[in-house]
């Protein structure tokens, strides 16, 4: 099972609500990645927690908050986001990051479509 | 020294021709090259994928070129079908902090006609 379970899969939401994105994964993977995507644009790395502790934060505003309450499951918080902020977020997870990890597959959730008004 | 480029930003194929989409790299660190392959409203899907000891890497009708020296590597969709018609990204990664950093290139929208 190479599966990466994402919840929900739309949100709207306005610019003073506080609301959250889910990840899930089984394959027993110890990395899990937060991507931002917008249109016609590649993904674009926000956070990777490795072993359950947030290793890269790519200088996200803080109104998103990563949080991995365990191997399997990856949140992430939102609050009093921008319009600019509405794309579509990604989860990704990967074996290991240890160990030749740059040889790793990272795997792809469908993704969650956001919108903010 | 993190960017990865890749060209063409959009390619139309007729059915049954050969798809060719080009990346190159600069940071040597790299040392793992994924294509993914994404369709509307999904997530991207790991493709195929190859190491820097290996020249080519061949899975059903998709191969990976890929030339060390001149720090470049492509995809080829042999007998291109309208199935294929989705947006694909070229991938670098390196083992960074624990996980795997992947570096985009910019993505191809290919278009196969029937």
């Amino acid at each position: 099972d190479t599966e990466v379970t994402q919840t929900p899969k739309h949100l709207v939401m306005g610019m003073t609500n506080k609301k959250s994105l889910k990840c899930e994964q089984h394959m027993g993977h110890r990395a899990m990645y937060w991507y931002k995507q917008k249109a016609k644009k590649p993904p674009e790395l926000m956070f990777v927690y490795s072993y359950e502790k947030l290793s890269i934060n790519e200088s996200v505003p803080s109104r998103f908050s990563p949080e991995c309450p365990n191997s399997s499951l990856l949140n992430l918080h939102l609050h009093a986001l921008q319009p600019e902020d509405s794309a579509l977020y990604l989860c990704a997870s990967s074996r290991s990051g240890l160990a030749g990890g740059g040889t790793d597959t990272q795997y792809f959730g469908p993704g969650t479509r956001l919108t903010v008004l | 020294q993190q960017q990865v480029k890749q060209s063409p930003q959009s390619l139309i194929v007729q059915k049954g021709g050969i798809s060719i989409i080009n990346c190159a790299y600069e940071n040597t660190a790299f040392d793992y090259f994924p294509w993914y392959q994404q369709f509307p409203g999904k997530g991207p899907a790991l493709l195929i994928a190859i190491r820097p000891d290996v020249s080519e890497k061949k899975e059903g009708r998709f191969t990976i070129s890929f030339n060390k020296s001149a720090k470049q590597f492509s995809l080829h969709i042999m007998d291109s079908q309208p199935g294929d018609s989705a947006t694909y990204f070229c991938a670098a990664s390196r083992a960074i902090q624990g996980a795997q950093k992947l570096v985009f290139g910019q993505g191809t929208r290919l278009t196969i006609n029937p």
